[in-house]
């Protein structure tokens, strides 16, 4: 059974600073999907990224940076620079391979409430 | 554009109602999903549905119900059989053509049952 574990609950920080958001992760498949999604006050999810587990190089994006670790099963996220608009709930999640050609669903971990207070 | 759409954004219901959510895409995507979101936790798989008119369960399905009549449509419905249908629902599809699994997410539906 795959599961997603984010031991974060909650995190405040003040505006400019650096944060990692944890995500570490249970599979038996060697093939598999990482992701992680934003979820403002609104509710929506906004897919942030995906990464698949034979590719291990980590990833940039503006002030967004993830970490991927297969020998540790973490796929850890680092905004740097943070802004009052980063508020929100992030989610780590977890897909295991297609099967005879469908999708299962993703394995969400608990979320993750990020605060940046001014 | 294209996206998902749910309605209605919150729903009321008193208790021992069945009550059905909207789900509709139109980004041709073959696969579709339902998820519950409670306070302070991830979001659990109710239903899938990869093809029209098949549907799977998924983690949590006892107490919900749903159908894949068309491609862009997965309603919910949500029985007097689940003990505590408060929460918030999202669905969510996903081209079975990619090999990534990325998952598009409507707005979401928050039901409150009184």
């Amino acid at each position: 059974a795959q599961k997603v574990t984010q031991a974060q609950t909650e995190i405040s920080v003040v505006e400019k600073e650096d944060v990692t958001l944890d995500c570490v992760y249970e599979t038996r498949d060697t093939t598999y999907y990482l992701f992680w999604y934003k979820q403002p006050p609104s509710g929506e999810l906004v897919f942030l990224i995906r990464r698949n587990s034979f590719d291990e190089q980590n990833e940039i994006s503006g002030r967004y940076s993830w970490n991927f670790q297969k020998s540790t099963s973490s796929f850890n996220f680092t905004i740097t620079a943070s802004q009052v608009v980063d508020s929100a709930v992030y989610f780590c999640a977890l897909s295991e391979a297609f099967r005879l050609g469908g999708a299962d669903g993703l394995t969400f971990g608990k979320g993750t409430h990020l605060i940046i207070q001014p | 554009d294209g996206g998902i759409t749910q309605s209605p954004k919150y729903l009321f219901r008193k208790e021992g109602q069945n009550v059905t959510l909207s789900c509709e895409q139109n980004l041709n995507h073959d696969a579709m999903y339902w998820y519950r979101q409670d306070p302070g936790q991830g979001l659990r798989l109710i239903y899938y549905s990869q093809i029209v008119n098949d549907f799977q369960k998924g983690d949590i399905a006892e107490g919900y119900s749903v159908s894949r009549e068309k491609k862009e449509s997965f309603p919910l419905t949500v029985t007097s059989a689940q003990k505590n249908p408060t929460a918030f629902y999202l669905c969510a599809s996903t081209d079975r053509g990619r090999t990534n699994n990325e998952q598009f997410f409507g707005p979401g539906t928050r039901l409150t049952v009184l």
